[in-house]
């Protein structure tokens, strides 16, 4: 069982550009979610899901857009890339929100130069 | 809302020694509590997790934490400091009530380091 992948691992854009970060989870996993980490900061919740077809705002949701179209998939999407959204991105997954744990995955690593 | 404060951004102990990693929360309704560590270039991991049952959590690699609402605090402790412990550790709240219902916030983190 992979649990969560993410994809890329890592990637340079250039501002302005449009990119889309994926994430795909096999544990059939109501819920979903994308962080930013940041130093000294800690994890921000972006976006979440709780179920296929269900999207809410998180904490820091400007200049992100997420759907999902299935239980699986959730990409995050950055539609014009600035340099403060230069950071590393975390996608989990839980059973149910709040009380289940929340499994992550890998990362990426984005720099937006 | 609720939030997470982790008091010292790094700790530092000697192999062997007591880890102590402080966090305290604000909630305004019962909270569920979590403590996830985190090796270098990798996600997160949970250690334990506090769901209103037992006040003390016994979680994973020997770690443990005692949550005491009376002083909203969920510590987490280790008797004895391993080199492989060495990583940041978070804190997070999650709430089933109100406008955060789900959402899981987290402290800043706190990079612990072990000594030989």
């Amino acid at each position: 069982i992979a649990g969560i992948t993410q994809a890329p691992t890592s990637q340079i854009l250039a501002a302005g550009r449009r990119m889309t970060l994926r994430c795909t989870q096999d544990m059939r996993h109501n819920a979903m979610y994308w962080y930013r980490q940041d130093l000294g900061l800690g994890l921000r919740l972006i976006h979440y899901s709780n179920t296929a077809g269900t999207t809410g705002k998180g904490e820091v949701p400007d200049g992100y857009s997420v759907s999902r179209a299935n239980t699986d998939d959730f990409p995050l999407t950055l539609a014009s890339a600035v340099p403060s959204q230069t950071s590393v991105y975390f996608c989990a997954s839980s059973a149910e929100l709040a009380t289940d744990t929340q499994y992550f995955g890998p990362g990426t690593r984005l720099t937006v130069l | 809302a609720q939030s997470v404060t982790q008091l010292g951004s790094h700790v530092s102990v000697s192999e062997g020694a007591l880890v102590l990693l402080r966090c305290n929360y604000s909630s305004s309704v019962p909270p569920y509590l979590f403590w996830y560590v985190q090796y270098p270039n990798q996600g997160l991991q949970l250690l334990l997790k506090y769901t209103s049952a037992a006040t003390l959590v016994k979680g994973i690699n020997g770690f443990e934490a005692e949550f005491k609402k009376s002083e909203t605090s969920f510590h987490l402790t280790k008797p004895s400091a391993h080199m492989s412990d060495a990583a940041e550790y978070f804190c997070a709240v999650s709430v089933t009530g109100g406008t955060s219902y789900g959402k899981l916030t987290f402290g800043q983190g706190t990079i612990l380091t072990v000594h030989p």
